[in-house]
């Protein structure tokens, strides 16, 4: 069936340390998104990279569609990055984001 | 553009009140998602309409839940009765087509007593 896989499932991180959170696929896609969930549930927009890489300050992801995953990488880490990362990917057509059960980032003084 | 808007941002009622959640997508979106969230079942997908038609309904979680989309700028879910497990953040979202990014709302926090 589809997946949508994530790891690590938690990750804890001192102020300051760099991260690779990873998002394995199981076909093809037409759409991936990360999105950041803030401890107050808000759910934000990271990147929409279906392939290829991009970078917005501090976090920059990259998505090899061939293989099937996507990397999302967070670069001096700040207490504002603590939340959960979702990795969602479209497979065809206009069917719904299917969901990864995250990554849960705590980032610690 | 104003995002994806939603009302209420809180919601707490009682036990067998209806509830009524609204979804403003953004202008010239054509597809519209109706989430819910909890800490024991995470995010979940409840309903989506195409071009103000729902396609799927099958995460509804029983009859008293009911969704509409009258016009491409307005949708509602519909909760009658609510009981205190439907207590969760409802989340709409909205995109152009499958392979244009999603953006989500704030959402609605409900609590049922």
């Amino acid at each position: 069936g589809i997946q949508v896989e994530q790891s690590p499932p938690d990750l804890i991180l001192q102020e300051g340390a760099n991260s690779t959170l990873r998002c394995n696929f199981s076909d093809s896609v037409n759409n991936l998104q990360w999105f950041h969930q803030n401890p107050w549930g808000q759910l934000i927009n990271l990147f929409y990279i279906p392939s290829g890489t991009k970078q917005n300050g501090r976090l920059s992801a990259t998505t090899v569609a061939t293989e099937r995953y996507s990397l999302l990488y967070i670069s001096s880490s700040q207490s504002t990055d603590s939340g959960v990362y979702f990795c969602a990917v479209v497979y065809s057509g206009n069917t719904p984001l299917v969901f990864g059960k995250g990554t849960r980032l705590s980032v610690i003084a | 553009d104003a995002g994806v808007i939603q009302s209420p941002r809180h919601e707490v009622t009682e036990m067998g009140q209806e509830v009524t959640l609204r979804c403003k997508p953004i202008s010239g979106h054509n597809s519209l998602f109706w989430y819910r969230q909890t800490m024991m079942r995470g995010l979940e997908l409840l309903i989506y309409f195409n071009n103000n038609v729902p396609i799927d309904d099958s995460g509804m979680p029983e009859d008293r839940f009911s969704a509409k989309m009258p016009n491409a700028s307005f949708s509602t879910l519909k909760i009658q009765p609510s009981e205190p497990r439907d207590s969760a953040v409802y989340f709409c979202a909205s995109r152009l087509t499958g392979d244009n990014e999603q953006f989500f709302g704030p959402g609605t926090r409900l609590t049922v007593l």
